[in-house]
């Protein structure tokens, strides 16, 4: 069974740091694996979805890369704002059929 | 062009009853897609739905079913409700299926006491 882990479960950074999140998956058939940020009380908003082929993939200040043999996935925020305060979720379509949610990493910006 | 809207937003029902929540889709997607969320469990995959099929099922008991129309809008019932069903319930939508990007909705809170 897939098993998705996000480490740290709880971030806070001052306003202006750089900063990595981190995915890891016990499985590698992975069809794709999607970034998504939600803030409380509100639904999910996707960030990146990255291929299995791919090795990453670029947003705004938002960087993903993902290496499947190692079954790791790391979200990087560049200059951080207050307004990237919310919780940040990774999941994988495994095997083209079932999605895999981590729990999450709560990152909250101070200003 | 209009996001993914879900009624109710919020839902209080007793044990044992049954509840339906309903999903629109962003015009255009045919796939739409249920989750459960809880504190405990986080975020689970319950099923998708393409085209009024039923194409892919997470590890639920047979309680939670679903059901999508010819306009894509699709419904999730819950029957026999226990306290453990108290969650918050998305549904996102996407253009191809499960693979694409996903636009979620903004969740049913629902409450069983």
């Amino acid at each position: 069974k897939q098993e998705v882990t996000q480490i740290p479960a709880a971030l806070s950074v001052p306003e202006g740091e750089n900063l990595v999140l981190n995915c890891s998956f016990t499985d590698s058939a992975i069809y794709n694996l999607q970034w998504f940020r939600q803030d409380p009380g509100k639904g999910l908003t996707s960030l990146l979805l990255i291929q299995s082929s791919q090795r990453e993939q670029t947003s705004g200040r938002l960087n993903a890369s993902l290496d499947k043999s190692s079954g790791r996935s790391t979200l990087y925020i560049a200059a951080s704002q207050p307004g990237d305060s919310a919780t940040y979720l990774c999941a994988v379509l495994h095997n083209f059929n079932k999605f895999y949610f981590g729990s999450g990493t709560k990152l909250n910006v101070k200003p | 062009k209009a996001g993914v809207t879900q009624t109710p937003r919020y839902l209080i029902k007793t044990r044992g009853q049954q509840v339906t929540l309903s999903c629109s889709p962003i015009s255009g997607h045919r796939s739409v897609s249920w989750y459960q969320q809880t504190p405990g469990q986080g975020l689970q995959f319950l099923f998708e739905y393409f085209s009024e099929t039923q194409r892919n099922k997470g590890n639920f008991p047979g309680r939670f079913s679903g059901r999508q129309f010819s306009n894509s809008r699709s419904e999730m019932n819950v029957s026999t409700l226990e306290l453990g069903d108290s969650a918050l319930y998305l549904c996102a939508s996407s253009l191809g299926g499960i693979a694409d990007t996903q636009y979620f909705g903004p969740g049913t809170r629902l409450t069983v006491l």
